[in-house]
């Protein structure tokens, strides 16, 4: 089982560009949670995506998109960068199984996105 | 506004010594504190604490939460340089899937 993955490890782009990062969540997982770590913070929810549909977000603006596949991998869209949004994007699967409080995210190792 | 907040930001000890994590937490509807450990890049799950007082417990490392005081610890004793790594405390609320709130982490480094 490869667990997460996420591609590519490392991508610097320049202000006002677009970026795509993907991620293929653990074998059986169905649920993806996109986060965003700013150096030295916590991760930030960005959103989540269950049945090829986001099913919850964070408090972040329109320029951050995402897209489920039907095989449960799942992109981040970034539009018009901004240089704050230099960051470790941090991608999570899940399962959904019926009668569980805590479906235990599984992180991937994560794309360092640097924004010159 | 929920939030979660983690002391110390970060720690430095030697080989051998005991260590005490903090997380006090403010989440509304909350459903459990997640603890996970964050050597490199991708974050690894250690504990899921939903009642208060019932330590959990995983080798050297054990962590126990306090409902009524919005309080957890997270202990880890006879500490080793592979403990070395950023601790994270972590609000979970919502819905079974789990909407996370994450603390700053707890920056450890043990020194030989």
């Amino acid at each position: 089982d490869a667990g997460v993955t996420q591609s590519p490890t490392h991508l610097i782009k320049t202000r006002g560009q677009q970026v795509t990062l993907r991620c293929s969540p653990k074998s059986g997982h169905d649920t993806v949670s996109w986060y965003q770590q700013a150096l030295g913070q916590g991760p930030q929810f960005i959103f989540q995506y269950y049945e090829e549909e986001e099913r919850q977000r964070g408090n972040f603006p329109d320029r951050f998109s995402g897209h489920q596949f039907p095989n449960y991998s799942s992109e981040l869209n970034v539009n018009a960068l901004l240089l704050g949004d230099s960051a470790l994007y941090l991608c999570a699967s899940s399962s959904t199984l019926a009668g569980t409080s805590y479906n235990e995210q599984f992180f991937g190792p994560g794309t360092r996105l640097t924004v010159l | 506004e929920d939030k979660v907040v983690q002391s110390p930001l970060s720690l430095v000890v030697h080989e051998g010594d005991t260590v005490t994590l903090n997380c006090s937490y403010e989440v509304t509807n909350f459903r459990s504190l997640l603890w996970y450990k964050q050597e490199k890049k991708a974050p690894t799950f250690l504990f899921m604490l939903t009642s208060s007082g019932i330590e959990k417990k995983s080798g050297r490392l054990s962590s126990i939460l306090d409902k009524k005081e919005l309080f957890s610890i997270l202990n880890i004793t006879a500490t080793q340089t592979g403990d070395s790594a950023v601790y994270l405390c972590v609000g979970n609320y919502g819905g079974s899937q789990g909407n996370l709130i994450f603390g700053k982490g707890t920056k450890l480094s043990v020194k030989p």
